[in-house]
């Protein structure tokens, strides 16, 4: 089946500082991606809808200024965390697919994110 | 807006046993596909099984079947002859048949299974 890839699994940061995640297919075209945020023992929240060449589209109450998502080729999309506080940590998840009729959504594995 | 529920927490089960994870929906667009994933304290969301609005029969991938009952909205999972490696967390997801949308998930099932 087609294969997501994100990196990092893991980072810790300080405050202030920002970093960046990056989602990958490996072997598909995702002309659509997506960011969810994740916190202990609770549901996967949408954050943002990332599409190949255009801007995101952010969920409300989601600061873009703050959650930067670049999707520059048809394989790759990117999350930067920007001025990252403590409370931006969390686990971030990505997904893709190749179509709304695919019967399968791919996941990267997630990076949790910590920030000290 | 589409919404997904599932009311149950946690759910406990002895290996070898059958279980049921409940899963309503709510959407009035006719066109939807229902998911279900596993994720274990790892994090990665693994797919099990998925369903089609316009599906007749239900769709069924080794000891997951999912049951499908349109009228009532529901999509419960049902796991059979459960191990100890199935004790993850499951979550139920749906998404419309349009270009560019997005998974929408449930708050998820917390299962334990014991020996």
């Amino acid at each position: 089946g087609a294969v997501v890839s994100q990196h990092p699994s893991r980072v810790i940061c300080k405050s202030g500082t920002s970093v960046k995640i990056e989602c990958r297919s490996l072997d598909f075209q995702a002309t659509t991606m997506f960011w969810y945020r994740q916190f202990p023992k609770k549901s996967l929240m949408l954050m943002a809808t990332s599409n190949e060449g255009s801007k995101a589209t952010y969920e409300q109450g989601v600061e873009k200024d703050k959650f930067l998502i670049n999707h520059a080729s048809l394989t790759l999309s990117t999350l930067t965390v920007t001025s990252a506080h403590p409370e931006d940590s969390s686990f971030y998840i990505c997904s893709a697919g190749t179509g709304p009729l695919n019967t399968e959504a791919f996941f990267g594995q997630g990076t949790r994110l910590t920030v000290v | 807006a589409q919404k997904i529920t599932q009311t149950q927490p946690g759910m406990f089960v002895q290996e070898k046993e059958a279980v049921t994870l409940d899963c309503t929906y709510d959407t009035s667009d006719p066109s939807y596909g229902l998911f279900w994933y596993k994720q274990p304290s790892s994090g990665e969301m693994i797919f099990l099984i998925y369903q089609g609005s316009y599906d007749q029969q239900n769709a069924t991938e080794g000891r997951y079947s999912l049951n499908f009952q349109k009228a009532r909205k529901s999509a419960n999972l049902v796991i059979s002859a459960s191990q100890l490696g199935d004790s993850a967390m499951y979550f139920c997801a749906m998404r419309l048949n349009q270009a560019g949308t997005a998974l929408i998930f449930g708050k998820g099932t917390t299962l334990s299974v014991s020996s």
